[in-house]
């Protein structure tokens, strides 16, 4: 069974800092993964997809990685700012592709002015 | 496009009773899904169409829950004869099933709809 997680639960930093996400997951046989941002109350937003073949993708300040053999992912966010302050999602979707996705528990940032 | 939409937003209802929420699709999307979400946790796969037919049913969905797509275009959730632990937001989603293009996979979230039940 895919099991998805995400570390750490919570973080703060400071504006202007560079960090990183982690997410992990159990079982390497999955057709893409994709980074999501969710306000508080509101739905999710995509961020980066990631295809099962390809190593990163990058969209302005974002940019995610993916090893698949060894069941990680990271978002790394360069010179953060307040309103990146959100709950950040990663889910995979199985090599079946289904559609189905499978996602972690998120990070939730706080980024301080 | 003006995005996957979901109605009504908020539903607070007593236990006991019914309710549906619509979901209406980015226009083409012949891939659509519901999730349900509760507080601090990332989203459960329920289900998901493609086109009209029901192609996955989770084991989460019970028999008092029933989705619908009837044309391939819009969808509804019906929860019966509610209960406390159906309060949670629902999500829906939709996306093109493609296998030549990489945009096509992406997968897109409405607003949700929140049921609180009392």
């Amino acid at each position: 069974k895919q099991e998805v997680t995400q570390i750490p639960a919570a973080l703060s930093v400071p504006e202007g800092e560079n960090l990183v996400l982690n997410c992990s997951f159990t079982d390497s046989a999955i057709y893409n993964l994709q980074w999501f941002r969710q306000d508080p109350g509101k739905g999710l937003t995509s961020l980066l997809l990631i295809q099962s073949s390809q190593r990163e993708q990058t969209s302005g300040r974002l940019n995610a990685s993916l090893d698949k053999s060894s069941g990680r992912s990271t978002l790394y966010i360069a010179a953060s700012q307040p309103g990146d302050s959100a709950t950040y999602l990663c889910a995979v979707r199985p090599e079946s592709n289904t559609g189905k996705l499978i996602f972690g528990q998120g990070t939730t940032l706080q980024v301080k002015p | 496009d003006t995005g996957v939409s979901q109605n009504p937003r908020h539903k607070i209802t007593k236990r006991g009773q019914n309710v549906t929420f619509r979901c209406d699709p980015i226009s083409e999307h012949n891939r659509l899904y519901w999730y349900r979400q509760t507080l601090g946790q990332g989203p459960e796969f329920l289900t998901y169409f493609q086109n009209e037919a029901q192609l996955e049913k989770s084991r989460l969905l019970s028999d008092r829950f029933s989705a619908e797509r009837p044309k391939g275009s819009f969808s509804t959730l019906e929860i019966q004869r509610t209960e406390q632990g159906d309060s949670a937001m629902y999500l829906c989603a939709s996306s093109i099933r493609s296998g030549f293009l990489s945009s096509g996979n992406t997968i897109y979230f409405g607003e949700g709809s929140w049921l609180t039940v009392v």
